[in-house]
Protein backbone atom coordinates (compact mmCIF):
# COMPACT_ATOMS: atom_id res chain seq x y z
CA UNK A 1 0.00 0.00 0.00
CA UNK A 2 1.72 3.17 -0.71
CA UNK A 3 1.73 5.95 1.41
CA UNK A 4 1.60 9.79 0.35
CA UNK A 5 3.90 10.45 -2.35
CA UNK A 6 4.93 14.04 -3.54
CA UNK A 7 7.13 15.58 -6.60
CA UNK A 8 9.46 16.57 -7.42
CA UNK A 9 11.96 16.11 -4.32
CA UNK A 10 13.67 19.07 -4.79
CA UNK A 11 13.36 22.06 -6.89
CA UNK A 12 14.82 25.58 -7.09
CA UNK A 13 13.39 28.53 -8.76
CA UNK A 14 14.11 31.98 -9.21
CA UNK A 15 12.30 34.79 -7.38
CA UNK A 16 9.02 35.62 -9.44
CA UNK A 17 8.60 32.38 -11.16
CA UNK A 18 5.99 29.94 -10.51
CA UNK A 19 5.81 26.44 -9.61
CA UNK A 20 3.43 23.92 -9.56
CA UNK A 21 3.70 20.79 -6.49
CA UNK A 22 2.03 17.53 -6.74
CA UNK A 23 0.50 15.23 -4.21
CA UNK A 24 -0.47 11.49 -4.59
CA UNK A 25 -2.70 10.81 -1.22
CA UNK A 26 -2.26 7.17 0.64
CA UNK A 27 -5.10 4.75 -0.81
CA UNK A 28 -8.42 5.27 0.54
CA UNK A 29 -7.86 8.86 1.17
CA UNK A 30 -9.80 11.64 -0.29
CA UNK A 31 -8.64 14.96 1.69
CA UNK A 32 -5.52 16.63 0.95
CA UNK A 33 -4.24 19.21 3.20
CA UNK A 34 -0.80 21.24 2.20
CA UNK A 35 1.37 22.20 5.15
CA UNK A 36 4.61 24.76 4.44
CA UNK A 37 7.93 23.85 6.84
CA UNK A 38 10.09 26.66 7.03
CA UNK A 39 14.14 25.76 8.25
CA UNK A 40 13.86 25.14 11.66
CA UNK A 41 10.16 25.67 12.14
CA UNK A 42 6.69 23.62 12.30
CA UNK A 43 4.72 23.06 9.53
CA UNK A 44 2.28 25.75 8.99
CA UNK A 45 -1.03 25.03 7.39
CA UNK A 46 -1.92 26.58 4.23
CA UNK A 47 -5.69 24.46 2.90
CA UNK A 48 -7.02 21.60 2.79
CA UNK A 49 -9.21 19.96 -0.38
CA UNK A 50 -11.91 17.54 -0.31
CA UNK A 51 -14.11 16.88 -2.97
CA UNK A 52 -11.93 19.06 -5.43
CA UNK A 53 -12.93 22.46 -3.85
CA UNK A 54 -10.85 23.97 -1.24
CA UNK A 55 -12.17 23.32 2.50
CA UNK A 56 -10.07 25.71 4.82
CA UNK A 57 -7.54 27.90 4.93
CA UNK A 58 -4.05 28.94 6.81
CA UNK A 59 -3.18 31.96 6.78
CA UNK A 60 -1.28 32.49 3.23
CA UNK A 61 -1.81 35.32 0.43
CA UNK A 62 -3.41 34.46 -2.51
CA UNK A 63 -0.49 33.32 -4.66
CA UNK A 64 -0.75 30.18 -2.95
CA UNK A 65 -3.29 28.13 -4.60
CA UNK A 66 -3.80 24.82 -5.48
CA UNK A 67 -6.59 22.00 -6.95
CA UNK A 68 -7.29 18.52 -6.49
CA UNK A 69 -8.45 16.39 -9.23
CA UNK A 70 -11.31 13.70 -8.90
CA UNK A 71 -8.28 10.88 -8.41
CA UNK A 72 -7.62 12.56 -5.18
CA UNK A 73 -4.41 13.56 -6.30
CA UNK A 74 -3.52 17.53 -5.51
CA UNK A 75 -1.45 20.52 -7.03
CA UNK A 76 0.72 23.39 -5.12
CA UNK A 77 0.73 26.08 -7.06
CA UNK A 78 2.66 29.34 -6.23
CA UNK A 79 3.01 32.19 -8.17
CA UNK A 80 5.49 35.47 -7.93
CA UNK A 81 7.77 33.35 -5.65
CA UNK A 82 9.96 35.07 -3.06
CA UNK A 83 12.72 34.50 -1.66
CA UNK A 84 11.02 33.95 1.44
CA UNK A 85 8.76 30.90 -0.16
CA UNK A 86 12.04 28.71 -0.06
CA UNK A 87 10.82 25.68 2.65
CA UNK A 88 10.04 21.88 2.48
CA UNK A 89 6.56 21.56 0.95
CA UNK A 90 4.34 18.76 2.96
CA UNK A 91 1.34 17.23 1.86
CA UNK A 92 -0.79 15.35 4.53
CA UNK A 93 -3.96 12.90 3.34
CA UNK A 94 -6.45 11.53 5.64
CA UNK A 95 -9.78 9.48 5.45
CA UNK A 96 -12.26 12.45 5.32
CA UNK A 97 -11.97 16.32 6.54
CA UNK A 98 -13.53 14.91 9.77
CA UNK A 99 -10.99 12.68 10.60
CA UNK A 100 -8.20 13.66 12.72
CA UNK A 101 -5.54 11.69 11.41
CA UNK A 102 -3.11 12.59 8.92
CA UNK A 103 -0.34 11.32 7.29
CA UNK A 104 2.22 13.16 5.38
CA UNK A 105 4.47 12.60 2.40
CA UNK A 106 8.54 13.09 2.09
CA UNK A 107 8.05 16.96 1.12
CA UNK A 108 9.48 18.86 -1.84
CA UNK A 109 12.05 21.08 -1.07
CA UNK A 110 11.74 24.57 -2.73
CA UNK A 111 14.56 26.43 -2.94
CA UNK A 112 13.93 30.07 -4.42
CA UNK A 113 17.08 31.99 -5.44
CA UNK B 1 -7.04 30.45 18.97
CA UNK B 2 -5.76 27.21 18.98
CA UNK B 3 -1.61 26.72 19.57
CA UNK B 4 1.31 24.32 20.68
CA UNK B 5 4.48 25.24 22.75
CA UNK B 6 7.45 23.10 22.96
CA UNK B 7 10.45 22.38 24.79
CA UNK B 8 12.97 24.45 23.34
CA UNK B 9 15.93 22.37 21.79
CA UNK B 10 18.25 21.05 20.84
CA UNK B 11 18.62 17.92 23.61
CA UNK B 12 21.46 16.08 24.05
CA UNK B 13 21.37 12.86 25.71
CA UNK B 14 23.66 9.60 26.54
CA UNK B 15 21.98 6.37 25.20
CA UNK B 16 20.10 4.80 27.70
CA UNK B 17 19.22 7.57 29.22
CA UNK B 18 15.32 9.23 30.04
CA UNK B 19 14.10 11.74 27.87
CA UNK B 20 11.05 14.34 28.61
CA UNK B 21 10.25 16.49 25.79
CA UNK B 22 7.52 19.02 27.35
CA UNK B 23 4.89 20.27 25.23
CA UNK B 24 1.67 22.49 26.21
CA UNK B 25 -1.24 23.80 24.14
CA UNK B 26 -4.28 26.09 23.73
CA UNK B 27 -7.12 24.98 21.82
CA UNK B 28 -10.46 25.59 21.50
CA UNK B 29 -12.96 22.69 22.56
CA UNK B 30 -11.57 18.96 22.68
CA UNK B 31 -8.84 18.64 20.35
CA UNK B 32 -6.65 15.54 19.37
CA UNK B 33 -3.18 15.42 20.31
CA UNK B 34 0.02 14.18 18.32
CA UNK B 35 3.64 13.56 18.29
CA UNK B 36 5.85 13.27 15.19
CA UNK B 37 8.86 12.64 14.29
CA UNK B 38 10.81 13.79 11.36
CA UNK B 39 14.45 12.09 10.52
CA UNK B 40 17.06 14.21 8.70
CA UNK B 41 16.12 15.04 4.90
CA UNK B 42 12.62 13.25 5.54
CA UNK B 43 8.43 13.86 6.12
CA UNK B 44 6.52 13.61 9.48
CA UNK B 45 5.88 10.28 10.46
CA UNK B 46 3.27 9.71 13.04
CA UNK B 47 4.67 8.56 16.45
CA UNK B 48 1.32 8.44 18.84
CA UNK B 49 -1.81 10.02 19.43
CA UNK B 50 -4.45 10.51 22.60
CA UNK B 51 -7.88 11.64 21.52
CA UNK B 52 -9.18 12.28 25.35
CA UNK B 53 -8.39 13.72 28.22
CA UNK B 54 -6.30 11.13 30.60
CA UNK B 55 -6.04 9.09 26.88
CA UNK B 56 -1.84 7.74 27.01
CA UNK B 57 -0.42 7.13 23.63
CA UNK B 58 2.03 5.33 22.90
CA UNK B 59 4.39 3.46 20.48
CA UNK B 60 8.22 2.22 20.57
CA UNK B 61 9.20 2.61 23.96
CA UNK B 62 7.79 6.46 23.96
CA UNK B 63 4.61 7.61 25.97
CA UNK B 64 2.45 10.63 26.23
CA UNK B 65 -0.43 11.47 28.71
CA UNK B 66 -3.29 13.81 27.36
CA UNK B 67 -3.68 15.67 30.65
CA UNK B 68 -6.62 18.46 30.20
CA UNK B 69 -5.98 19.75 33.58
CA UNK B 70 -2.88 21.30 32.79
CA UNK B 71 -3.20 21.15 28.72
CA UNK B 72 0.12 19.11 28.51
CA UNK B 73 1.05 16.38 26.61
CA UNK B 74 4.92 16.07 27.15
CA UNK B 75 6.65 12.98 25.98
CA UNK B 76 8.68 10.03 27.34
CA UNK B 77 11.08 7.51 26.60
CA UNK B 78 12.80 5.24 29.41
CA UNK B 79 15.89 4.60 27.61
CA UNK B 80 16.74 6.34 24.40
CA UNK B 81 19.01 4.84 21.73
CA UNK B 82 21.34 6.44 18.87
CA UNK B 83 18.54 5.52 16.68
CA UNK B 84 16.13 8.03 18.14
CA UNK B 85 18.00 10.96 16.99
CA UNK B 86 15.72 12.95 15.49
CA UNK B 87 12.96 15.77 15.53
CA UNK B 88 10.17 15.43 17.32
CA UNK B 89 6.72 18.20 17.37
CA UNK B 90 4.21 18.15 19.01
CA UNK B 91 0.69 18.77 17.58
CA UNK B 92 -3.02 19.43 17.47
CA UNK B 93 -5.98 19.06 15.80
CA UNK B 94 -8.72 20.76 16.99
CA UNK B 95 -12.35 19.22 17.94
CA UNK B 96 -13.46 21.21 14.45
CA UNK B 97 -11.80 21.11 11.30
CA UNK B 98 -9.04 19.12 10.14
CA UNK B 99 -6.15 21.73 10.62
CA UNK B 100 -2.98 20.83 12.58
CA UNK B 101 -1.25 23.27 14.46
CA UNK B 102 2.38 22.20 15.15
CA UNK B 103 4.88 23.43 17.71
CA UNK B 104 8.44 24.51 16.63
CA UNK B 105 9.93 21.20 16.95
CA UNK B 106 12.87 19.60 19.82
CA UNK B 107 15.67 18.14 18.24
CA UNK B 108 16.74 15.41 19.75
CA UNK B 109 20.52 13.79 19.72
CA UNK B 110 21.86 10.66 21.20
CA UNK B 111 25.09 9.89 21.54
CA UNK B 112 26.48 6.63 22.06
Amino acid sequence: DAGVTQSPTHLIKTRGQQVTLRCSPKSGHDTVSWYQQALGQGPQFIFQYYEEEERQRGNFPDRFSGHQFPNYSSELNVNALLLGDSALYLCASSPGPGDREQYFGPGTRLTVT
Amino acid sequence: GNSVTQMEGPVTLSEEAFLTINCTYTATGYPSLFWYVQYPGEGLQLLLKATKADDKGSNKGFEATYRKETTSFHLEKGSVQVSDSAVYFCALSPYTGNQFYFGTGTSLTVIP
